[in-house]
Protein backbone atom coordinates (compact mmCIF):
# COMPACT_ATOMS: atom_id res chain seq x y z
CA UNK A 1 0.00 0.00 0.00
CA UNK A 2 0.70 3.53 -0.80
CA UNK A 3 1.74 6.10 2.35
CA UNK A 4 2.34 9.50 2.28
CA UNK A 5 4.20 11.57 4.58
CA UNK A 6 4.58 14.93 6.06
CA UNK A 7 7.38 15.22 8.38
CA UNK A 8 6.54 19.22 9.61
CA UNK A 9 3.36 19.79 11.75
CA UNK A 10 3.58 23.35 11.55
CA UNK A 11 5.67 25.96 9.19
CA UNK A 12 5.25 29.92 9.75
CA UNK A 13 7.08 32.23 7.47
CA UNK A 14 7.34 35.96 6.92
CA UNK A 15 5.10 37.56 4.48
CA UNK A 16 6.74 37.73 1.08
CA UNK A 17 9.43 35.11 1.60
CA UNK A 18 9.71 31.67 0.34
CA UNK A 19 8.67 28.71 2.03
CA UNK A 20 8.90 24.93 0.83
CA UNK A 21 6.87 22.41 2.79
CA UNK A 22 8.35 18.50 2.69
CA UNK A 23 6.68 15.25 1.47
CA UNK A 24 7.73 12.45 0.86
CA UNK A 25 5.76 8.81 -0.21
CA UNK A 26 6.11 5.01 -0.61
CA UNK A 27 5.15 3.30 -3.67
CA UNK A 28 6.12 0.38 -5.95
CA UNK A 29 4.83 1.79 -8.89
CA UNK A 30 6.03 3.96 -11.55
CA UNK A 31 2.78 5.90 -12.89
CA UNK A 32 0.96 7.94 -10.54
CA UNK A 33 0.48 11.43 -10.23
CA UNK A 34 0.99 13.60 -7.38
CA UNK A 35 -1.07 16.19 -5.83
CA UNK A 36 -0.92 19.57 -3.10
CA UNK A 37 -4.13 20.25 -1.55
CA UNK A 38 -4.63 23.56 0.49
CA UNK A 39 -7.32 23.85 2.94
CA UNK A 40 -7.94 26.80 4.86
CA UNK A 41 -10.43 27.19 7.90
CA UNK A 42 -13.33 27.13 5.36
CA UNK A 43 -12.73 23.53 5.75
CA UNK A 44 -12.65 23.31 1.50
CA UNK A 45 -9.92 21.40 -0.25
CA UNK A 46 -8.81 23.57 -2.72
CA UNK A 47 -6.43 21.92 -5.60
CA UNK A 48 -2.87 23.52 -5.56
CA UNK A 49 -0.51 22.11 -7.78
CA UNK A 50 -0.22 18.34 -9.39
CA UNK A 51 2.68 16.61 -10.69
CA UNK A 52 2.17 13.27 -13.50
CA UNK A 53 5.09 10.85 -12.27
CA UNK A 54 6.04 10.43 -16.23
CA UNK A 55 6.88 14.02 -16.55
CA UNK A 56 10.49 15.01 -15.57
CA UNK A 57 9.85 18.72 -15.56
CA UNK A 58 8.43 19.88 -12.40
CA UNK A 59 5.26 21.54 -12.33
CA UNK A 60 4.51 25.37 -11.71
CA UNK A 61 1.12 27.17 -10.89
CA UNK A 62 2.39 31.09 -10.20
CA UNK A 63 3.85 31.17 -6.60
CA UNK A 64 3.37 28.03 -6.23
CA UNK A 65 6.30 25.36 -7.33
CA UNK A 66 7.43 21.68 -7.40
CA UNK A 67 10.80 19.75 -6.77
CA UNK A 68 9.73 16.25 -7.55
CA UNK A 69 12.41 13.78 -7.22
CA UNK A 70 11.05 10.75 -8.63
CA UNK A 71 14.15 8.31 -7.43
CA UNK A 72 14.28 9.79 -3.66
CA UNK A 73 10.08 9.80 -3.61
CA UNK A 74 9.84 13.04 -2.94
CA UNK A 75 7.32 16.05 -3.75
CA UNK A 76 8.29 19.20 -1.95
CA UNK A 77 5.82 22.12 -2.38
CA UNK A 78 7.38 26.23 -2.97
CA UNK A 79 5.71 28.76 -2.23
CA UNK A 80 6.92 32.05 -2.99
CA UNK A 81 6.41 35.54 -2.11
CA UNK A 82 3.97 34.45 0.95
CA UNK A 83 0.98 35.83 1.61
CA UNK A 84 -1.45 36.38 4.17
CA UNK A 85 -3.91 34.22 1.60
CA UNK A 86 -1.87 31.49 1.69
CA UNK A 87 -2.43 30.77 5.23
CA UNK A 88 -3.89 26.79 5.66
CA UNK A 89 -3.41 22.91 5.98
CA UNK A 90 -1.44 21.84 3.35
CA UNK A 91 -2.03 18.13 2.39
CA UNK A 92 -0.41 15.93 0.26
CA UNK A 93 -1.60 13.29 -1.61
CA UNK A 94 -0.40 10.06 -3.98
CA UNK A 95 -2.65 8.85 -6.97
CA UNK A 96 -2.19 5.67 -8.69
CA UNK A 97 -2.54 5.62 -12.12
CA UNK A 98 -3.83 2.04 -12.08
CA UNK A 99 -7.45 1.07 -10.69
CA UNK A 100 -10.01 3.47 -9.13
CA UNK A 101 -8.80 7.00 -8.35
CA UNK A 102 -8.71 7.27 -4.24
CA UNK A 103 -6.23 9.46 -3.00
CA UNK A 104 -3.96 8.78 -0.30
CA UNK A 105 -3.28 12.09 1.58
CA UNK A 106 -0.55 12.54 4.33
CA UNK A 107 -1.41 14.36 7.74
CA UNK A 108 -0.75 17.90 6.32
CA UNK A 109 1.23 20.96 7.38
CA UNK A 110 -0.18 24.20 9.12
CA UNK A 111 1.28 27.07 7.29
CA UNK A 112 1.12 30.25 9.12
CA UNK A 113 1.86 33.68 7.59
CA UNK A 114 3.87 36.36 9.51
CA UNK A 115 2.35 39.84 8.70
CA UNK B 1 -15.58 27.24 -6.10
CA UNK B 2 -14.98 23.71 -7.57
CA UNK B 3 -18.54 23.36 -8.42
CA UNK B 4 -19.52 20.42 -6.41
CA UNK B 5 -21.74 21.11 -3.51
CA UNK B 6 -22.58 19.12 -0.17
CA UNK B 7 -25.52 18.69 2.37
CA UNK B 8 -25.89 19.57 5.39
CA UNK B 9 -23.29 21.02 6.41
CA UNK B 10 -23.53 20.50 10.05
CA UNK B 11 -25.22 17.53 11.74
CA UNK B 12 -25.31 16.54 15.46
CA UNK B 13 -26.46 13.03 15.86
CA UNK B 14 -26.82 10.26 18.71
CA UNK B 15 -25.09 7.18 19.10
CA UNK B 16 -27.17 4.64 17.20
CA UNK B 17 -28.77 6.96 14.77
CA UNK B 18 -28.45 6.58 11.33
CA UNK B 19 -27.11 9.71 9.15
CA UNK B 20 -27.35 10.41 5.76
CA UNK B 21 -25.11 12.56 3.33
CA UNK B 22 -25.62 14.41 -0.17
CA UNK B 23 -23.30 15.61 -2.87
CA UNK B 24 -23.75 16.87 -6.01
CA UNK B 25 -20.87 16.39 -8.38
CA UNK B 26 -19.54 19.39 -10.89
CA UNK B 27 -20.93 19.32 -14.14
CA UNK B 28 -20.34 17.04 -16.49
CA UNK B 29 -18.48 14.30 -13.64
CA UNK B 30 -19.19 10.69 -13.54
CA UNK B 31 -16.94 10.18 -10.48
CA UNK B 32 -18.07 11.20 -7.03
CA UNK B 33 -15.64 9.64 -3.84
CA UNK B 34 -15.84 9.96 -0.41
CA UNK B 35 -13.54 10.61 2.44
CA UNK B 36 -13.84 10.95 6.31
CA UNK B 37 -11.54 13.68 7.96
CA UNK B 38 -11.17 13.19 11.63
CA UNK B 39 -9.33 16.25 13.29
CA UNK B 40 -6.02 16.86 13.06
CA UNK B 41 -5.66 14.07 10.22
CA UNK B 42 -5.61 13.56 6.71
CA UNK B 43 -8.79 12.79 4.52
CA UNK B 44 -8.89 9.03 4.54
CA UNK B 45 -10.82 7.06 1.68
CA UNK B 46 -13.62 5.48 2.16
CA UNK B 47 -15.43 4.54 -1.68
CA UNK B 48 -15.74 5.68 -4.85
CA UNK B 49 -18.62 5.87 -7.25
CA UNK B 50 -18.65 5.34 -11.10
CA UNK B 51 -21.44 5.88 -12.92
CA UNK B 52 -23.64 4.42 -10.31
CA UNK B 53 -21.52 1.36 -9.18
CA UNK B 54 -19.24 0.92 -6.50
CA UNK B 55 -15.57 1.40 -7.72
CA UNK B 56 -13.19 0.83 -4.86
CA UNK B 57 -13.45 1.21 -0.71
CA UNK B 58 -11.14 1.63 1.57
CA UNK B 59 -11.11 0.29 5.30
CA UNK B 60 -14.21 1.07 6.51
CA UNK B 61 -17.03 -1.70 8.04
CA UNK B 62 -20.53 -2.32 6.30
CA UNK B 63 -22.28 -0.03 8.23
CA UNK B 64 -20.47 3.11 5.69
CA UNK B 65 -22.64 2.44 2.41
CA UNK B 66 -23.19 4.75 -0.68
CA UNK B 67 -25.32 5.26 -3.67
CA UNK B 68 -25.08 7.45 -6.84
CA UNK B 69 -27.75 8.62 -9.25
CA UNK B 70 -28.08 8.87 -12.51
CA UNK B 71 -27.59 12.69 -12.37
CA UNK B 72 -24.15 11.29 -10.90
CA UNK B 73 -24.97 12.99 -7.36
CA UNK B 74 -24.46 10.80 -4.80
CA UNK B 75 -25.40 10.13 -1.10
CA UNK B 76 -22.96 8.61 1.71
CA UNK B 77 -25.15 6.55 4.39
CA UNK B 78 -23.87 6.14 8.16
CA UNK B 79 -25.81 3.44 10.23
CA UNK B 80 -25.21 2.61 13.85
CA UNK B 81 -23.34 5.86 14.77
CA UNK B 82 -20.28 5.54 16.84
CA UNK B 83 -18.58 8.14 18.54
CA UNK B 84 -15.27 7.49 16.64
CA UNK B 85 -17.60 8.79 13.35
CA UNK B 86 -17.29 12.64 14.34
CA UNK B 87 -15.70 14.08 11.60
CA UNK B 88 -15.67 15.94 8.35
CA UNK B 89 -16.79 14.14 5.29
CA UNK B 90 -15.47 15.17 1.76
CA UNK B 91 -16.86 13.96 -1.57
CA UNK B 92 -15.00 14.66 -4.61
CA UNK B 93 -15.43 14.32 -8.18
CA UNK B 94 -13.99 13.77 -11.28
CA UNK B 95 -14.21 12.48 -14.66
CA UNK B 96 -11.92 10.44 -16.42
CA UNK B 97 -12.37 12.31 -19.84
CA UNK B 98 -11.49 15.84 -18.79
CA UNK B 99 -8.50 15.83 -16.47
CA UNK B 100 -9.70 13.15 -14.40
CA UNK B 101 -6.36 12.06 -12.49
CA UNK B 102 -7.74 15.55 -10.22
CA UNK B 103 -10.81 15.19 -7.94
CA UNK B 104 -12.53 18.23 -6.96
CA UNK B 105 -13.63 18.99 -3.60
CA UNK B 106 -16.93 20.07 -1.39
CA UNK B 107 -17.17 22.34 1.53
CA UNK B 108 -17.65 19.14 3.68
CA UNK B 109 -20.10 17.99 6.09
CA UNK B 110 -19.20 18.48 9.76
CA UNK B 111 -20.88 15.59 11.70
CA UNK B 112 -20.67 15.20 15.50
CA UNK B 113 -21.81 12.10 16.97
CA UNK B 114 -22.95 12.55 20.78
Amino acid sequence: AQTVTQSQPEMSVQEAETVTLSCTYDTSESDYYLFWYKQPPSRQMILVIRQEAYKQQNATENRFSVNFQKAAKSFSLKISDSQLGDAAMYFCAYRSAQGNEKLTFGTGTRLTIIP
Amino acid sequence: ETGVTQSPTHLIKTRGQQVTLRCSSQSGHNTVSWYQQALGQGPQFIFQYYREEENGRGNFPPRFSGLQFPNYSSELNVNALELDDSALYLCASSSPRAGGETQYFGPGTRLLVL
